[in-house]
């Protein structure tokens, strides 16, 4: 159980199009979805916490209109880079928190899904 | 201020040997919650772990193990006779109680060599 998706897993763009990501909780409800990028060899940086019905919480020095983020459903997050250049090339991972498992124990609480690796030309 | 420290960049072991990633994490905080993920190649990142700061005992589940020590602020991790399948990035994580963010330190790039 717990699984999240992404979609698409690849993509290569042209620069100045948009691109959208998707992230889908398949088998839970997810109030709350965040967004990771990652540079290659570098850590995961927080993009921004997606919260259902609401708008997006962005951290510091994410530009919001750059990346949109909609969370329209307790299953599904979206995540468009408008107007990409060949410097938001990233690996883009989203992650999910279950809300139905408890935090105790070591059991995992947070789930991530397979990433999407996006080229900008 | 919430930091996660991974001091060790890269890091090659020869099959079988064992091999402990360290993590050093700052937090004033008296409740958090410390993770390891693995991420292989392939991009997916996999859970290992996570700890409750108010739970010290060290963990065994095979050929990891993890040792938490408050009063060093440390979550290291140990692979035992470890494997070439080992070879992956480790992220060592933290997360305050009251708060949804995952902070993740640097990684380490661990190699196995045949």
């Amino acid at each position: 159980g717990a699984v999240v998706s992404q979609h698409p897993s690849r993509v290569i763009c042209k620069s100045g199009t948009s691109v959208k990501i998707e992230c889908r909780s398949l088998d839970f409800q997810a109030t709350t979805m965040f967004w990771y990028r990652q540079f290659p060899k570098k850590s995961l940086m927080l993009m921004a916490t997606s919260n259902e019905g609401s708008k997006a919480t962005y951290e510091q020095g994410v530009e919001k209109d750059k990346f949109l983020i909609n969370h329209a459903s307790l299953t599904l997050s979206t995540l468009t880079v408008t107007s990409a250049h060949p410097e938001d090339s990233s690996f883009y991972i989203c992650s999910a928190r279950d809300p139905g498992r408890g935090y105790g124990g070591v059991e995992n609480e947070q789930f991530f899904g397979p990433g999407t690796r996006l080229t900008v030309l | 201020a919430q930091k996660v420290t991974q001091a060790q960049t890269e890091i090659s072991v020869v099959e079988k040997e064992d091999v402990t990633l360290d993590c050093v994490y700052e937090t004033r905080d008296t409740t958090y919650y410390l993770f390891w993920y693995k991420q292989p190649p392939s991009g997916e990142l996999v859970f290992l772990i996570r700890r409750n700061s108010f739970d010290e005992q060290n963990e065994i589940s095979g050929r990891y193990s993890w040792n938490f020590q408050k009063s060093t602020s440390s979550f290291n991790f140990t692979i035992t006779a470890s494997q070439v399948v080992d070879s992956a990035v480790y992220f060592c994580a933290l997360r305050r109680a009251s708060y949804d963010k995952v902070i993740f330190g640097p990684g380490t790039s661990l190699s196995v060599i045949p």
